[in-house]
């Protein structure tokens, strides 16, 4: 059966402090992986998407990374307004998506 | 940029009402979705459609109906709401085999 776990499920950092999110996942025949951030009472923005182990993706102080059973989702020096949930999902035929729980991160000064 | 709208932020609606969730995207998408979001449980998909007068059940449809008239507009109809229906309401749309483009949501509560 296709599955993500994220965790860890509540991540609080101080302001400058880098961490990891990490997405496991199975699934038959991993079509993409992707990375969402989610501000509370809105819908989920889209990061980033991933193909292949070994495949990396930048952006400001977020950097994804992929291997064969897991991504994770590196966050370098971060600021309060990174505070939000970070949802990884991996593509299942014929175009869905599977989500995992999420991770709900807190920045503070 | 892409846009996907939703009709309504905030639906209150009573136990056994029809309702109608309209769901508005301005990229000529093929693929549209229907997903609720729970605390605890995250993202379940409800229906999803990849084609005009297409749709597949997701992992959740039972209570739920679809239509989808035209590309850019997908509905979800809950035919006799319910209290265990309560939930954030989220649409998406995407081209074949790329990322989902999110609506704002729509918070429903029935009483």
């Amino acid at each position: 059966e296709d599955q993500v776990t994220q965790s860890p499920e509540a991540l609080r950092l101080q302001e400058g402090e880098s961490s990891s999110l990490n997405c496991s996942y199975t699934v038959s025949g991993l079509r993409g992986l992707f990375w969402y951030r989610q501000d509370p009472g809105k819908g989920p923005e889209f990061l980033f998407t991933l193909y292949s182990a070994g495949e990396e993706k930048e952006k400001e102080r977020l950097k994804a990374t992929l291997t064969k059973k897991e991504s994770f989702l590196h966050i370098t020096a971060p600021k309060p307004e990174d505070s939000a949930t970070y949802l990884c999902a991996v593509q299942a035929p014929p175009d869905k998506l599977i989500f995992g729980t999420g991770t709900r991160l807190q920045v503070f000064p | 940029d892409v846009k996907v709208t939703q009709s309504s932020r905030y639906l209150v609606k009573r136990t056994g009402e029809k309702v109608f969730l309209e769901c508005v995207q301005d990229m000529d998408h093929e693929n549209m979705f229907w997903y609720r979001q729970d605390p605890g449980l995250g993202l379940r998909l409800i229906y999803f459609s990849y084609d005009v007068k297409m749709k597949e059940k997701g992992d959740i449809p039972e209570g739920y109906s679809v239509s989808r008239e035209k590309k850019e507009r997908f509905s979800l109809i809950l035919e006799s709401a319910s209290t265990n229906q309560t939930s954030m309401y989220l649409c998406a749309s995407s081209r074949p085999g790329r990322e989902q483009y999110f609506g704002p949501g729509t918070r429903l509560t029935v009483t």
